[in-house]
């Protein structure tokens, strides 16, 4: 049980563009999912906190206008990386939480190089 | 000072011996601990979570817990090659606005060699 999925796995794109990476609780229902940044050698990053029907809340320094995340149901949470830059190149890993439970499940992770 | 603590190693062990890791914590508030195993460009897999002081036992892993000295330890016995890997110790607070949220440590490098 507690399987959490994440798509793409891997996305190559030009400077610019946006780019949208899923997280999908497969077998239980994710009232609040949470969305990480991993560089390499580095530990995880929170990005932001989202519950189910609502907006979510950035960590301080994190720019919600580019991050955008979206919560629509118990199973699917949504991250889209705006006007993506080479800076924004890094291991984007989703977690999923069910409701009264402090344990996170994480996805496998979506690697993003921004050319 | 960091939230949550660990010594990042690397640690090296041989095969079949007890690993044991640490990690230390600054809110006093915590309630629940956790470890989490990552190879490396893989994304973390929970190993193990404790709320009570004292140990827990899950087949080669030992969590222990002792919050009176704000400290949680992961030990594996009969330490494998496969082991080999980067922990990262969790903690997460009861409520408030960070409900659920966890701060992570930077991680141990642990190399478990034949």
């Amino acid at each position: 049980g507690a399987v959490v999925s994440q798509h793409p796995s891997r996305v190559i794109c030009k400077s610019g563009t946006s780019v949208k990476i899923e997280c999908r609780s497969l077998d239980f229902q994710a009232t609040t999912m949470f969305w990480y940044r991993q560089f390499p050698k580095q530990s995880l990053m929170l990005m932001a906190t989202s519950n189910e029907g609502s907006k979510a809340t950035y960590e301080q320094g994190v720019e919600k206008d580019k991050f955008l995340i979206n919560h629509a149901s118990l199973t699917l949470s949504t991250l889209t990386v705006t006007s993506a830059h080479p800076e924004d190149s890094s291991f984007y890993i989703c977690s999923a939480r069910g409701a009264g439970v402090d344990t996170q499940y994480f996805g496998p992770g979506t690697r993003l190089t921004v050319l | 000072q960091k939230e949550v603590e660990q010594n990042s190693g690397p640690l090296s062990v041989p095969e079949g011996a007890i690993a044991s890791l640490n990690c230390t914590y600054s809110d006093r508030g915590s309630q629940s601990f956790f470890w989490y195993r990552q190879y490396s460009g893989k994304s973390p897999e929970l190993i193990m979570f404790i709320y009570s002081n004292g140990d827990k036992e899950d087949g080669r892993f030992t969590a222990q817990l002792n919050k009176a000295s704000q400290y949680v330890s992961l030990l594996i016995r009969d330490s494998q090659p496969s082991d080999s890997a980067t922990y990262l110790c969790a903690v997460a607070i009861a409520g408030g606005t960070s409900y659920g949220k966890l701060t992570f440590g930077q991680g141990t490098i642990l190399t478990v060699h034949p």
